[in-house]
């Protein structure tokens, strides 16, 4: 197990259409973050999962964002009808069930809405 | 929003070292100061964390002053590839809390040869 995996490193997609970003995090942990990071700004976390639950959601994740996690392994996270305001760097995190000792963070996802 | 506030950039000659300066000056009893880094279009790197106790790893140091309000995060022999976005966080270390981390700005050190 070499980390946090994330797939694509890269999407380029037409406003309007959808996409899907996958997340292998560490095998071992339990917690699992998503977060969007825009160009000259620290990552904003979106949204949380302990196992399969998902436990917080941000503010920022609208009804055009949703996220799985089944059966507590990776993750999924999907934008419908895509905007140019996506646009942005798409980070997954994994950590134990206290985090301690930090997140391991995947190299994200950069999506490209033209 | 982040709890913290750091300088936005910084300089520092390759081999010098170089100290990162960090205020929280609202921090919890039960907040550690979590420090990570990130390097152009990666994803953040944990660096090292502490509660009241001065820390060091293979990467770091970080001294907490004792009233906690701030702390500094040092890289002993800079080198190129410490050029980095460098951020201080503080954050709950609980099972039953989601341990979400709150980015700022971060400071952008470069390391100048």
């Amino acid at each position: 197990d070499t980390g946090v995996s994330q797939n694509p490193r890269h999407k380029i997609t037409k406003r309007g259409q959808n996409v899907t970003f996958r997340c292998d995090p560490i095998s071992e942990h339990n917690r699992l973050y998503w977060y969007r990071q825009t160009l000259g700004q620290g990552p904003e976390f979106l949204t949380y999962f302990q196992n399969e639950a998902q436990l917080e959601k941000s503010r920022l994740l609208s009804d055009r964002f949703s996220a799985e996690r089944p059966k507590g392994s990776f993750s999924t996270l999907e934008i419908q009808r895509t905007e140019q305001g996506d646009s942005a760097m798409y980070l997954c995190a994994s950590s134990s069930t206290t985090g301690r000792g930090g997140y391991t963070f995947g190299s994200g996802t950069r999506l490209t809405v033209v | 929003d982040a709890k913290t506030t750091q300088p936005p950039s910084m300089d520092c000659a390759e081999g010098r070292a170089a100290n990162l300066p960090c205020n929280h000056s609202t921090i919890s009893g039960n907040e550690y100061v979590y420090w990570y880094r990130q390097i152009h279009s990666q994803g953040p790197q944990y660096i090292i964390h502490g509660l009241k106790n001065n820390e060091t790893n293979e990467m770091a140091s970080l001294i907490i002053t004792e009233d906690r309000k701030s702390s500094t995060l040092i890289l002993p022999h800079a080198t190129l590839r410490d050029t980095a976005v460098y951020y201080c966080i503080v954050r709950v270390e609980s099972a039953s809390n989601t341990g979400k981390l709150i980015f700022g700005q971060g400071t952008t050190l470069q390391v100048k040869p």
